[in-house]
């Protein structure tokens, strides 16, 4: 089992380009989540999907897309990059409420 | 609001004194709590759950919800325990959606 993967693992984008975080999961859990951490801010909640076909937002979703493909697959879009999206991206996904796996993260540059 | 506070960044022991990271929670029903680590170069993962009452790699944590803490103590630090801590708390109804406290480093020092 690879666990929760993502692609890609380093991106440098600049101002106002478009780019699709990647996002997959081999343990069958029904939630995924996307998270962005800065340096102290902690992991911020970006948006969540409870199961497949159903999306929600987190605490910090403007500026983010997301779309849930199937159980397996969960990716963040970014329409237009800014610089305040500077930041690592971590995926996660959960079977319950107990346990979240996160994935190794994306760290994005975007000057 | 539902809100988890871990008021120290940084904190710096040497080998083989207590530990302790502090973690303060606001929530208004019965919280979950958890303690995330994140060691250098690795992803986040689940270190211990406050219903499981267990002791992970020596650490253990007690929810006082008088108190409303979820401290991780450790009796002994040791070098690889160095690593970034975070506390974070999970409430009913919330589909499993995690909050959590901006992080405390543990720098465990020779």
């Amino acid at each position: 089992n690879a666990g929760v993967t993502q692609t890609p693992k380093f991106q440098v984008l600049k101002t106002g380009q478009s780019m699709t975080l990647q996002c997959a999961q081999d343990m069958n859990h029904n939630s995924m989540y996307w998270y962005r951490q800065d340096p102290g801010m902690g992991l911020r909640l970006i948006y969540y999907s409870a199961s497949e076909g159903t999306t929600d937002k987190g605490e910090v979703p403007n500026g983010y897309n997301v779309s849930r493909l199937n159980k397996r697959e969960f990716s963040l879009r970014l329409e237009s990059a800014a610089p305040s999206q500077t930041s690592v991206y971590f995926c996660a996904s959960s079977a319950n409420a107990y346990e979240q796996y996160f994935g190794p993260g994306t760290r994005l540059t975007v000057t | 609001a539902q809100r988890v506070t871990q008021p120290e960044k940084l904190l710096s022991v040497f080998k083989g004194a207590p530990v302790e990271l502090k973690c303060n929670y606001s929530y208004s029903g019965s919280p979950e709590l958890f303690w995330y680590v994140q060691y250098s170069r690795q992803r986040l993962q689940l270190l211990l759950r406050h219903i499981s009452r267990e002791s992970i790699k020596g650490f253990t944590a007690d929810l006082n919800k008088g108190e409303t803490s979820f401290h991780l103590k450790k009796p002994f630090a040791q070098e690889e325990d160095s690593a970034m801590y975070y506390c974070a708390l999970s409430g009913s109804g919330s589909q499993g959606n995690l909050i959590f406290g901006k992080g405390t480093k543990l720098s465990v020092k020779p």
